[in-house]
């Protein structure tokens, strides 16, 4: 959902941490989620996706865990590194619909060295 | 990847002035694109659907004659804001997908607005 006139929550992990980040999406008939990581002053880039069939992915050092009765998502991010600090979005979207991802609040994740 | 360009990264303006913001598509064609607007330490907020060939759909809220959208070809599209305030600082971002029926979006870099 938005986060108008709301700050960013804020992860702090130390260097070689495991990070979670949660998510919680709003629509029961989303079907798709993405996350994105985004740099300060930059666009958002893609780390992983899953669809609703599945409950858990993993990428390199990334997975997303999927559940589906609350309505939750998460991202671990293992080994943290300080290039890992961003901002992290979760991005919903439906089949049946056009598509179009809804993004959520969005955690700010600051890695210290 | 798919790579999406988008220029200018920053753009200050007097008020009263228009701007013209280029979203290129440079390794696949991109029938649909996406223009969002975020404010700082806040999320995307989505501005409107640009669709090559035809009108673009505009949230909510969004005043289609302040931000004006042309999606002429499969590799551009471009928001134009008009008669820019100081109120449409922002940063300003577009996306591109390959088609209708694949969910993924591909970002530019953003351009940030700021009009004095």
């Amino acid at each position: 959902g938005e986060s108008v006139g709301l700050h960013l929550p804020t992860l702090s992990v130390q260097e070689g941490d495991n990070s979670i980040i949660n998510c919680a999406y709003s629509n029961s008939a989303s079907d798709y989620f993405i996350w994105y990581k985004q740099e300060s002053g930059k666009g958002p880039q893609f780390i992983i996706d899953i669809r609703s069939n599945m409950d858990k992915r993993q990428g390199q050092r990334v997975t997303v865990l999927l559940n589906k009765t609350v309505k939750h998502l998460s991202l671990q991010i293992a080994a943290t590194q300080p290039g890992d600090s961003a901002v992290y979005f979760c991005a919903e979207s439906e089949s049946g619909g056009s598509y179009i991802p809804t993004f959520g609040r969005g955690t700010s994740l600051i890695v210290h060295p | 990847g798919a790579v999406v360009s988008q220029h200018p990264s920053w753009v200050i303006c007097k008020s009263g002035t228009s701007v013209k913001i280029e979203c290129r598509s440079l390794d696949f064609q991109a029938t649909t694109m996406f223009w969002y607007r975020q404010f700082p330490k806040q999320s995307l907020m989505l501005m409107a659907t640009s669709n090559e060939g035809s009108k673009a759909t505009y949230e909510q809220g969004v005043e289609k004659d302040k931000f004006l959208i042309n999606h002429a070809s499969l590799t551009l599209s471009t928001l134009t804001v008009t008669s820019a305030h100081p109120e449409d600082s922002s940063f300003y971002i577009c996306s591109a997908r390959f088609s209708a029926a694949n969910e993924k979006l591909f970002f530019g870099s953003g351009t940030q607005l700021s009009v004095l």
